[in-house]
């Protein structure tokens, strides 16, 4: 069945350091993906999204390319602030007679100051 | 965007007892979907629930424990009944934002604690 596994965490940073975040998935279709944040005490809000090969998702300074040849989707942004501070949750979401959504684990970061 | 409201926002209930969580969306919308993420974990699909008919429950989860209702387009309920500490776990209602990509959209989740 689709699956979606990310780097686990937690992953510290400083402010303005560099942010990758890996996820890779297994679908036997052609899936929409998506990065959700879930800020402390808060519930779940879209990222951004990519719905097909070679699309670029891309929302506040994130990034994230779909490669279907790697079957990946890695989040990057360029320079962190405090307020990146999250849970991030690489999502699946594939059409079978109905769409089903596949989260990863979700990775936790953590931006000091 | 839809606008999703759950009630209670957080609760602390004891063993043995059940609670129901309430979900209410600005917009009429035919599936609303309840997830649980257990802490520190990722979401879980407890159902799909559809105006007029009964909810279509994942595997693990079963009716007698997580009975849900949808009386219309706008609304639906989640019980967490006979609850114990396992229960401990925010609770979430979604609905799609987009059909056409299955993109989902979350209430802010209602946090429950079983002592």
């Amino acid at each position: 069945g689709d699956s979606v596994t990310q780097m686990e965490g937690p992953v510290t940073l400083s402010e303005e350091a560099f942010l990758t975040i890996n996820c890779t998935y297994t679908a036997t279709g052609y899936p929409s993906l998506f990065w959700y944040v879930q800020y402390p005490g808060e519930g779940l809000q879209l990222l951004l999204k990519a719905t097909k090969a070679d699309d670029k998702g891309s929302n506040k300074g994130f990034e994230a390319t779909y490669r279907k040849e790697t079957t990946s989707f890695h989040l990057e942004k360029g320079s962190v602030q405090v307020s990146d501070s999250a849970v991030y949750f690489c999502a699946l979401s594939d059409y079978t007679g109905g769409f089903k959504t596949i989260f990863g684990a979700g990775t936790r970061l953590f931006v000091k100051a | 965007s839809a606008v999703i409201s759950q009630k209670p926002s957080r609760d602390i209930c004891q063993r043995g007892t059940s609670l129901t969580i309430q979900c209410q969306v600005d917009s009429q919308v035919t599936m609303m979907f309840w997830y649980r993420q257990q802490p520190g974990q990722s979401l879980t699909l407890i159902a799909t629930a559809n105006q007029g008919s009964e909810a279509t429950y994942e595997s693990g989860f079963v009716i007698d424990k997580f009975p849900i209702s949808r009386p219309n387009l706008t609304f639906s309920t989640l019980t967490v009944s006979n609850m114990s500490p396992e229960d401990s776990s925010i609770y979430l209602c979604s609905v799609y934002r987009s059909t056409n990509t299955g993109e989902l959209f979350f209430g802010e989740g209602s946090r429950l604690t079983v002592l």
